[in-house]
């Protein structure tokens, strides 16, 4: 009955590698986010797709890529891995993108990424 | 550049203590500040703030809004150790749905 879900939940990987993390809502919401946190615990956004559309793009590397197969998943793809890769990576989802007012955004429960 | 600031980073104190939890920001078309409670896992919602003085409550948390002076406070009374966690404060901006977090305030309740 998990609202988001993530897989994996752990992934440990060498510098170099290209890794996917996967990202699931069942909530019937048309937004879904990638967010990255630290070791010191400061959560920033990376993506949001509302409907399978690229809404939000942060200042990310290019070595990351999301896909939106349909509006209830979003990946997340990471080329040529790096040591500052490593941090806990949070899905999201809200109902909608909210032009005017906030839409509770729901999290999933992270994928901790470590680079070696 | 938009900007949430939360303090203290770190508070420890003992079961039974009272404890405020600060959050200033700065950001442009302000609507409404959100906090969070960060166990181990993902951030769970808390309360929404969007009018100044008015107070929302949920059990022995509370938490204010003072749009004049662009801060929050959030309020723990008589704090249990299942409260330790780490408090997260945001702010949407861009249409509503970025959201732009506060470094958090690490809260540890001792026996």
């Amino acid at each position: 009955d998990t609202a988001v879900s993530q897989t994996p939940k752990y992934l440990v990987t060498q510098m170099g590698n290209d890794k996917s993390i996967k990202c699931e809502q069942n909530l019937g919401h048309d937004t879904m986010y990638w967010y990255k946190q630290d070791s010191k615990k400061f959560l920033k956004i990376m993506f949001s797709y509302n409907n399978k559309e690229l809404i939000i793009n942060e200042t990310v590397p290019n070595r990351f890529s999301p896909k939106s197969p349909d509006k209830a998943h979003l990946n997340l793809h990471i080329n040529s891995l790096e040591l500052g890769d490593s941090a806990v990576y949070f899905c999201a989802s809200s109902q909608d993108r909210g032009t005017v007012n906030y839409n509770e955004q729901f999290f999933g429960p992270g994928t901790r990424l470590t680079v070696l | 550049e938009d900007k949430v600031v939360q303090s203290p980073l770190s508070l420890v104190v003992h079961e039974g203590d009272t404890v405020t939890l600060n959050c200033s920001y700065e950001v442009t078309n302000f609507r409404s500040l959100l906090w969070y409670k960060q166990e181990k896992k993902a951030p769970t919602f808390l309360f929404m703030l969007t009018s100044s003085g008015i107070e929302k409550k949920s059990g022995r948390l509370s938490s204010i809004l003072d749009k004049k002076e662009l801060f929050s406070i959030l309020n723990i009374t008589a704090t249990q150790t299942g409260d330790s966690a780490v408090y997260l404060c945001a702010v949407p901006i861009q249409g509503a749905q970025k959201l732009v977090f506060g470094q958090g305030t690490r809260l540890t309740i001792n026996p």
